[in-house]
């Protein structure tokens, strides 16, 4: 399958500081990208569809101006936690879907375990 | 009522059983049904997909779906230690994708 790449893997970070975190196709090139997040034990939340060119679709109770995304070209697209608070600690993935694929050709980056001392 | 859900178990079974594990789902107009394996501290992987009504094979994993009952199910056979890790189920309807809880599985030696 395809792969997909996200850096770092894992932060630490003191409370009200921002953390940017990179999701990248590394051989194909995806108009839309996901970021999710999950919780110890709990299955994964959608947070927002990434659309390269646009402004990405929130899920509803995700507040867009704390979790920024830019999808500024067809292999990247970055996550900010703006400001970031204990309570933001969590597993955050990334998958790419490949153009015109259906929902068995979105591939899934490793995650990035974000800890918010 | 969530979307899809899955038993988080944990489930732990000897090495060499069948394993069943199961969701059910609540939109009827979801089309595409996932299994997922999600290892510790990782991404998950795509493991089956089906798009109908029905069994789908690959080597020792099988994946069922009944959309009359919007019941979908993974059976492990000859199960494996190997085979622990997290199994996830999704349902896909366009680009929207929600996942069940996931359910941890553990085969010991």
């Amino acid at each position: 399958g395809a792969v997909v790449s996200q850096h770092p893997s894992r932060v630490i970070c003191k409370s009200g500081t921002s953390v940017k975190i990179e999701c990248r196709s590394l051989d194909f090139q995806a108009t839309t990208m996901f970021w999710y997040r999950q919780f110890p034990k709990q299955s994964l939340m959608l947070m927002a569809t990434s659309n390269e060119g646009s402004k990405a679709t929130y899920e509803q109770g995700v507040e867009k101006d704390k979790f920024l995304i830019n999808h500024a070209s067809l292999t990247l697209s970055t996550l900010t936690v703006t400001s970031a608070h204990p309570e933001d600690s969590s597993f955050y993935i990334c998958s790419a879907r490949e153009p015109s694929g259906g929902a068995e050709t979105q591939y899934f980056g490793p995650g990035t375990r974000l800890l918010v001392l | 009522q969530k979307e899809v859900e899955q038993d988080p178990g944990p489930l732990s079974v000897p090495e060499g059983a069948i394993v069943s594990l199961n969701c059910t789902y609540s939109n009827s107009a979801f089309q595409y049904f996932m299994w997922y394996r999600q290892y510790s501290r990782k991404g998950p992987e795509l493991l089956m997909y089906t798009y109908s009504s029905g069994n789908k094979e690959d080597g020792r994993f099988t994946a069922q779906v009944d959309k009359s009952s919007k019941y979908i199910s993974l059976f492990i056979r000859d199960s494996q230690p190997s085979d622990s890790a997290t199994y996830l189920c999704a349902t896909s309807l366009g680009s929207d994708m929600r996942f069940g809880a996931g359910t941890r599985l553990t085969v010991k030696p």
